[in-house]
Formats: C-alpha cells, sequence, structure tokens
C-alpha cells in the first residue's frame, strides 16, 4: 500500500456521461497530481494542486475538471465522455510544492467508456 | 516545455544478461531525474533516482548515469531475472524557476522481458 488511495479501482460508464474519480493523498502530502494511461501509452500529465490551489495544467481536455478539498484530497471530474477517454487514471502525491523527492502513486482507476 | 524521449520501446534479454534504457531530455535547466517500474495492471512504482549533482547512483542491480552535457540518463540492470520483467519509465523534473511548476515529464516507456 503506497498511502495514496484512488477510488473507484473500476469503472464502467456510456458516452457522453459524467464520472468523478477520488484521490486522498498519502499522509502529510499537499501536493496531488492527476496522470492518463492510456493503452499502450505512457503517463500523460493533466493537471496538479497544492494545498488547495491549481498549480500546473498539463494536457487536460476541457471536458475535464479538478478539484483540491481543505482535507487535501483531490477529485477529478470526466465530462461528456467520449470513447476515447477510456483509460487508467492515476493519481500521485508528493510532499511538497515540487516534486523533489519524486512521486507516490496510488493504484489507478480503469476507466471503460462504452 | 520539457520532452523526454525514451529507447528502446521493447527489450528482451536472457536470464542474467544486462539491460541498458537511454532517455534525453530536452530541458538543460532539468535537475531530476527518477525511473519507475510499472508491473501489468499495477501502479508506476519509484526504483531509483539521480540528481543533476551526481554522474551515476547504484543500487544492488540497479545503476542510473547521467550525462548532463549530452542531456541523457540511462538505466542499467544487471543479472535479470524474470521478476524484473515490467514495463520501465525514465522521467524529469526542470529546475526551480520562480513562478514555475515542476512537475515530472515521462518518457514513453521499455517493456522489459527477461526470458528465463
Amino acid at each position: 500500500d503506497s498511502g495514496v488511495t484512488q477510488t473507484p479501482k473500476h469503472l464502467i460508464t456510456a458516452t457522453g456521461q459524467r464520472v468523478t474519480l477520488r484521490c486522498s493523498p498519502r499522509s502529510g502530502d499537499l501536493s496531488v497530481y492527476w496522470y492518463q494511461q492510456s493503452l499502450d501509452q505512457g503517463l500523460q500529465f493533466l493537471i496538479q494542486y497544492y494545498n488547495g490551489e491549481e498549480r500546473a495544467k498539463g494536457n487536460i481536455l476541457e471536458r475535464f475538471s479538478a478539484q483540491q478539498f481543505p482535507d487535501l484530497h483531490s477529485e477529478l471530474n470526466l465530462s461528456s465522455l467520449e470513447l476515447g477517454d477510456s483509460a487508467l487514471y492515476f493519481c500521485a502525491s508528493s510532499v511538497g510544492r515540487d516534486t523533489n523527492y519524486g512521486y507516490t502513486f496510488g493504484s489507478g482507476t480503469r476507466l471503460t467508456v462504452v | 516545455g520539457e520532452n523526454v524521449e525514451q529507447h528502446p520501446s521493447t527489450l528482451s534479454v536472457q536470464e542474467g544478461d544486462s539491460a541498458v534504457i537511454k532517455c534525453t531530455y530536452s530541458d538543460s535547466a532539468s535537475n531530476y531525474f527518477p525511473w519507475y517500474k510499472q508491473e501489468l495492471g499495477k501502479r508506476p512504482q519509484l526504483i531509483i533516482d539521480i540528481r543533476s549533482n551526481v554522474g551515476e547512483k547504484k543500487d544492488q542491480r540497479i545503476a542510473v548515469t547521467l550525462n548532463k552535457t549530452a542531456k541523457h540518463f540511462s538505466l542499467h540492470i544487471t543479472e535479470t531475472q524474470p521478476e524484473d520483467s515490467a514495463v520501465y519509465f525514465c522521467a524529469a523534473r526542470i529546475g526551480s524557476f520562480s513562478g514555475s511548476a515542476r512537475q515530472l515529464t515521462f518518457g514513453s516507456g521499455t517493456q522489459l522481458t527477461v526470458l528465463p
């Protein structure tokens, strides 16, 4: 157990729907990062939050949004889902605002859009 | 922004042989280079990292080398075992600049297969 908790582990939904993925960072970590991993693809950075505020944005679609709550857990909202959104979504956390010691990844949420 | 290229995309070796995976990065300000191992269906796990003030780092059968001038770094696994079979990702993080975020940029991954 890495200490980073992601729920749900699996999610199957239809095109056009909206889903919410949840992440609780490791105790003491203030930064949360979201990454998308499509089949046979690498890890694409989506967005980072630090202590409740958006810190950095990557290749995140306008249909996607995220937030980090006062208790530091984060949610990634995916709307108007398309077949191509099917992927593994990883959350990672780190202590500081920047990655001085690498990330700790959660186990991921596998999203299947049918 | 940072761009990280990783080669090869697939690598097969005989058990006991060595494996080498290479990455290049584009931003000369990058100063932190971790390597992650991802087994099938599991999360990426940090296996070793190196900072720009060091040229080489070893941890048992795993070593990483860094050439700042050429902007490339490599993962070396010696005496490979079947349990080393996984996807390996390199990553790079740019250095500290006011107002800039320093998330990791990952390479595209290398599928390593160790044949018994």
